[in-house]
């Protein structure tokens, strides 16, 4: 089957780094997506990768190593705007998204 | 980046009433588009794949005579949630994407209470 794994949730303080982790197990691969998500809002596109090594973006960067089957999203200067869930899709060989679960991340000042 | 909008934001409706969400590609076609449910503090779950001109190709588990989903242009597709109950309450959410391997842009997402 199909499956994303990632995180329940996190804690980081403002100002400091963390690192959101994603494994994958997918029938294909055509890329992995990077979601930031506020409560009672629709999700929102931070990042994009579909080959290994790391993307960076202001504050924010994604990796991805598809031998692992594994990303992570890198959130550096936390603010507390920062605060959302955290959703990292994989599009499969169908060009399905698979959807893990989210990460809230909560950012104490 | 891409606009989609979806409308309306908010419904509250009777039991047993229709109610129709409308997702709209506000300046791109979209070859595809995605309508997703969302319970409070769980991930998006897919419901249904809509392609321009045919049929949407639903998730298991998802009642297709329940949820009618309309995709009659490339820049427009419809939910309707049909004879509604309380159960149905939720967050809906729907995504269009241009092509495959781009990433999808999604509505502001609809609030559905049915009292």
């Amino acid at each position: 089957g199909q499956n994303i794994d990632q995180p329940t949730e996190m804690t980081a303080t403002e100002g400091a780094i963390v690192q959101i982790n994603c494994t994958y197990q997918t029938s294909g691969f055509n890329g992995l997506f990077w979601y930031q998500q506020h409560a009672g809002e629709a999700p929102t596109f931070l990042s994009y990768n579909v080959l290994d090594g790391l993307e960076e973006k202001g504050r924010f960067s994604s990796f991805l190593s598809r031998s692992k089957g594994y990303s992570y999203l890198l959130l550096k200067e936390l603010q507390m705007k920062d605060s959302a869930s955290y959703l990292c899709a994989v599009m499969d060989s169908n060009y399905q998204l698979i959807w893990g679960a989210g990460t809230k991340l909560i950012i104490k000042p | 980046g891409a606009v989609v909008s979806q409308h309306p934001s908010r419904v509250i409706c009777k039991s047993g009433t229709s109610v129709k969400i409308e997702c709209r590609s506000l300046d791109f076609q979209a070859t595809t588009m995605f309508w997703y449910r969302q319970f409070p503090k769980q991930s998006l779950m897919l419901m249904a794949t809509s392609n321009e001109g045919s049929k949407a190709t639903y998730e298991q588990g998802v009642e297709k005579d329940k949820f009618l989903i309309n995709h009659a242009s490339l820049t427009l597709s419809t939910l309707t949630v049909t004879s509604a109950h309380p159960e149905d309450s939720s967050f809906y959410i729907c995504s269009a994407i241009r092509d495959r391997n781009t990433e999808a842009f999604f509505g502001q997402g609809t609030r559905l209470t049915v009292v």
